[in-house]
């Protein structure tokens, strides 16, 4: 099975602070790796698929970049309304695994 | 409108079957795989399997013993079933479409006596 290792686990923040998350996966996985935001009580909304592709309605500041092994999302610059769990998913091989998650929290 | 609702027992006894329903609407089931994903508090998300467009199914080796996935297209819905709970099953379960772009907000499941 493919291992991702999130992090970091907690981030703390202030609005208008550029953030960085990162999942390493245990092998290549091709770029199929989707970023997701979860805030609690709610489904997992998508905001990026295949590495660097923004799903249709989220904002711009939200990018995701990487290859190989090493993936990266990208808040350029935090909103009130991103501060939430972030994770990430690999879709490349069976069976598809998922970081463990990071808190984004308000500093 | 496009959405996915997870619907189930909120509470199994231990040894016993989990059955959660997945009810689709705004698309066909014919059309995409469907997902099934859960959230413990002792492995976080964890992957079980899917059923694609055509019916037949994947399943995570980790649950592939005691899983089963099956839908009836007429009714859009996608069930998933799983025997021999323990209480390490305890999460919440999710349904979710094809590339992983749409999910149901998930059903709370609590395995206990």
């Amino acid at each position: 099975d493919i291992q991702m290792t999130q992090s970091p686990s907690f981030l703390s923040a202030s609005v208008g602070d550029r953030v960085t998350i990162n999942c390493k996966a245990s092998q290549n996985i091709n770029k199929y790796l989707n970023w997701y935001q979860q805030k609690l009580g709610e489904a997992p909304k998508r905001l990026i698929y295949n590495t660097n592709n923004l799903q249709t309605g989220i904002p711009s500041r939200f990018s995701g970049s990487g290859s190989g092994t090493d993936y990266t999302l990208t808040i350029s610059s935090l909103q009130p309304e991103d501060f939430a769990t972030y994770f990430c998913l690999q879709h490349n091989s069976f069976p598809f695994t998922f970081g463990s998650g990071t808190k984004l929290e308000i500093k | 409108q496009v959405q996915l609702k997870e619907t189930g027992p909120g509470l199994v006894q231990p040894t016993q079957t989990l059955s959660i329903t997945c009810t689709v609407s705004g698309f066909s089931l014919t059309s995409y795989y469907m997902q099934w994903v859960r959230q413990t508090p002792g492995k976080g998300l964890e992957w079980m399997g899917f059923i694609r467009s055509g019916g037949s199914t994947e399943y995570n080796s980790e649950f592939k013993s005691r899983l089963s996935i099956s839908r009836d297209t007429s009714k859009n819905q996608v069930f998933l079933k799983m025997n021999s709970l323990k209480t390490e099953d305890t999460g919440v379960y999710y349904c979710a479409r094809a590339n992983w772009e749409l999910w149901g907000q998930g059903v709370m499941v609590t395995v206990s006596s």
